[in-house]
């Protein structure tokens, strides 16, 4: 089973400033394999990014995905109030999908 | 645009077995894709525990396989969530969500529309 550690655990940042979250994974991920979600209190995830690098529709274009291999990054180059929220990254692997722990991004 | 809405008891006691179901609106089941469900306990990440092709084939997280059945009824544009032999650790959002597996391109694979969720907790 792939593991995904994120990073940092939280994020404290004021609002118009970048965010750069981190995804490392225990063994190699395809890219195309690998997506980005946002979560909200008392919301389901939001899929923001897949495909590593693909904003999904709808989705502002300051959200940003890169990375490949086992490294892979999700940036947001300048946070709006509404962007306050939890982050997930995920892969799929060997018929078996998993989520990393999340990263918090919260208000300074 | 597609919907999805899980229902199902939001009370199961220990021991017994947990059923969700998810219906599909905006899109049929039998045209294709196949269709997860996601769990996350209060206060913690998610969790994937299986998934289904609109043919009926499943693939299951190992942890859970031995007490996880999914199933699909393409004439209700429903799937459906069994969990065997509960306990208090499957307190959790259920979530239902589509899975998109192209079979073009990038081949990307990805869960792009979820249902809003419900929560199950399990207790006597």
């Amino acid at each position: 089973e792939i593991v995904l550690t994120q990073s940092p655990g939280t994020l404290s940042l004021s609002p118009g400033e970048r965010a750069t979250l981190s995804c490392r994974a225990s063994q190699s991920v395809s890219s195309s394999y690998l997506a980005w979600f946002q979560q909200k209190p008392g919301q389901a995830p939001r899929l923001l990014i897949f495909g590593a690098s693909s904003r999904a529709t709808g989705i502002p274009d300051r959200f940003s995905g890169s990375g490949s291999g086992t490294d892979f990054t999700l940036t947001i180059s300048r946070l709006e109030p509404e962007d306050f929220a939890v982050y997930y990254c995920q892969q799929y692997g060997s018929s078996l999908w998993t989520f990393g722990q999340g990263t918090k991004v919260e208000i300074k | 645009q597609v919907q999805l809405q899980e229902s199902g008891p939001g009370l199961v006691k220990p021991s017994e077995t947990l059923s969700l179901t998810c219906t599909v609106s905006g899109y049929s089941i039998s045209s294709g894709y196949y269709w997860g469900w996601i769990r996350q306990p209060p206060g913690k990440g998610l969790e994937w525990i299986g998934s289904i092709y609109h043919s009926g084939s499943t693939y299951y997280n190992p942890s859970l396989k031995s007490r996880v059945t999914i199933s699909v009824d393409t004439s209700k544009n429903q799937f459906s969530l069994k969990l065997s032999s509960v306990t208090a650790a499957d307190t959790a959002v259920y979530y239902c969500a589509r899975e998109i597996h192209e079979d073009y391109g990038d081949y990307n694979y990805y869960m792009d529309v979820w249902g809003k969720g419900t929560t199950v907790t399990v207790s006597s």
